[in-house]
């Protein structure tokens, strides 16, 4: 019972280089979500995607870009990293407006 | 704009105390609330939502929380506490239609004494 899966765990990118950050989920729901966590701030909507085909931007979308690939999966991408983007990063699901968020257990990422 | 307060950063209970950990919203609209528990290391799980009716919710692991829609409140209590509650605690509020686009609050971690 996988739940929501990211890929990868860790990652440490120099300033300028891009990357893209996987997200899975095996329970048939149809939103997704981007959030990222520092400390003192809570988290933070980066973009979401309410079902298959379409994306929207949350609190914070500046320096990333996201793709909807199915229904499944939702990735993340930073064109150009910056240590700004030094964050814990979590994907989450849901099936309908009051179900509650299914969290992965995030990628720390680090950028120096 | 929606926002969530979570006046303290860090708790120190001993176990076996009780506990209540503090959320105050701002949301123009009749607020659909959560508190989420975090482990380290690990993805932020669930305790228990308010959408409507009764303003005491039960959630799991002992907890439970009260709205106060005079005082924008949503705290969250336990009468007893054990090690393992020890995590991080964060209050959301959003809405639901669609999709759920929740704002969380700064997260109180809790420490619990032997």
């Amino acid at each position: 019972n996988a739940g929501v899966t990211q890929t990868p765990k860790f990652q440490v990118l120099k300033t300028g280089q891009s990357m893209t950050l996987q997200c899975a989920q095996d329970m048939n729901h149809n939103s997704m979500y981007w959030y990222r966590q520092d400390p003192g701030m809570g988290l933070r909507l980066i973009y979401y995607s309410a079902s298959e085909g379409t994306t929207d931007k949350g609190e914070v979308p500046n320096g990333y870009n996201v793709s909807r690939l199915n229904k499944r999966e939702f990735s993340l991408r930073l064109e150009s990293a910056a240590p700004s983007q030094t964050s814990v990063y979590f994907c989450a699901s849901s099936s309908r407006g009051t179900e509650p968020l299914h969290f992965g257990n995030g990628t720390r990422l680090t950028v120096t | 704009a929606q926002s969530v307060t979570q006046p303290d950063i860090h708790i120190t209970v001993s176990e076996g105390a009780s506990l209540e950990l503090r959320c105050n919203y701002s949301y123009g609209a009749t607020p659909y609330l959560f508190w989420y528990v975090q482990s380290p290391g690990q993805g932020l799980q669930l305790l228990l939502k308010y959408f409507s009716g009764d303003t005491l919710v039960q959630g799991i692991k002992g907890f439970e929380a009260e709205f106060k829609r005079s005082q924008s409140s949503f705290n969250l209590r336990k009468p007893s506490v054990h090690w393992s509650d020890a995590a991080e605690y964060f209050c959301a509020v959003g809405e639901t239609q669609g999709a759920q686009k929740l704002v969380f609050g700064q997260g109180t971690r809790l420490t619990i004494n032997p």
